[in-house]
């Protein structure tokens, strides 16, 4: 079957750093992803892992390991601009692509 | 920044209705998907297309259908709307050929609320 667990809240100031983490059980799939959504706004990529190990991109960086069916998203300097839900979704082996998604974690960032 | 949109953004219509969300992408993209969010929820992938004259039902069962017509557009319809079809319906694309981490674009979503 396939399964994401992220944690549904989290609060952090800003300045700071904050992981937010994600498990997932799956069947099979090729790489994971990380969205952001703003309330009532459409989701926008923020990074995609295929491979072990840490990819960096600016203030964002996600980690995944495969054997252990976890990621997370790493969010460095925090601004208020960054609350937001950050969705973690897999993506399945199938020729269109699919995507599964957690429920999302809701991060307030707090002054 | 994406091209891709969808009309109404919002809409309130009476049970029994037949509407249609229209999605439209200028990307070129052939792989299409409408996924249905409800509030502090996940998306649930209801429909998808890998190109023109493709479509497959997703993950959750839906009474709605899709076609895929032209590359470019890719328009939801439900026949007889019911108030358990309220949520927000979000059309996204990505990239063709893309066989590992293609990245999908979205659309700004249709809220629908059926009374």
């Amino acid at each position: 079957g396939q399964n994401i667990d992220q944690p549904t809240e989290m609060t952090a100031t800003e300045g700071a750093i904050v992981q937010i983490n994600c498990t997932y059980q799956t069947s099979g799939f090729n790489g994971l992803f990380w969205y952001q959504q703003h309330a009532g706004e459409a989701p926008t990529f923020l990074s995609y892992n295929v491979l072990d190990g840490l990819e960096e991109k600016g203030r964002f960086s996600s980690f995944l390991s495969r054997s252990k069916g976890y990621s997370y998203l790493l969010l460095k300097e925090l601004q208020m601009k960054d609350s937001a839900s950050y969705l973690c979704a897999g993506e399945r082996q199938t020729g269109a692509n699919n995507l599964f998604f957690g429920t999302g974690t809701r991060l307030t960032v707090i002054p | 920044e994406a091209d891709i949109y969808q009309t109404p953004r919002y809409l309130v219509i009476g049970t029994g209705k037949k509407i249609t969300l229209e999605c439209s992408q200028t990307m070129g993209h052939d792989k299409m998907y409408w996924y249905q969010q409800d509030p502090g929820m996940e998306l649930h992938l209801i429909h998808y297309s890998y190109g023109v004259n493709s479509t497959e039902k997703g993950d959750l069962s839906s009474e709605s259908t899709v076609s895929r017509i032209r590359t470019e557009h890719f328009p939801l319809t439900l026949e007889s709307a019911r108030p358990s079809h309220t949520s927000q319906y979000l059309c996204a694309s990505s990239e063709s050929g893309a066989l590992t981490g293609g990245e999908q674009f979205f659309g700004p979503g249709t809220r629908l609320t059926v009374l």
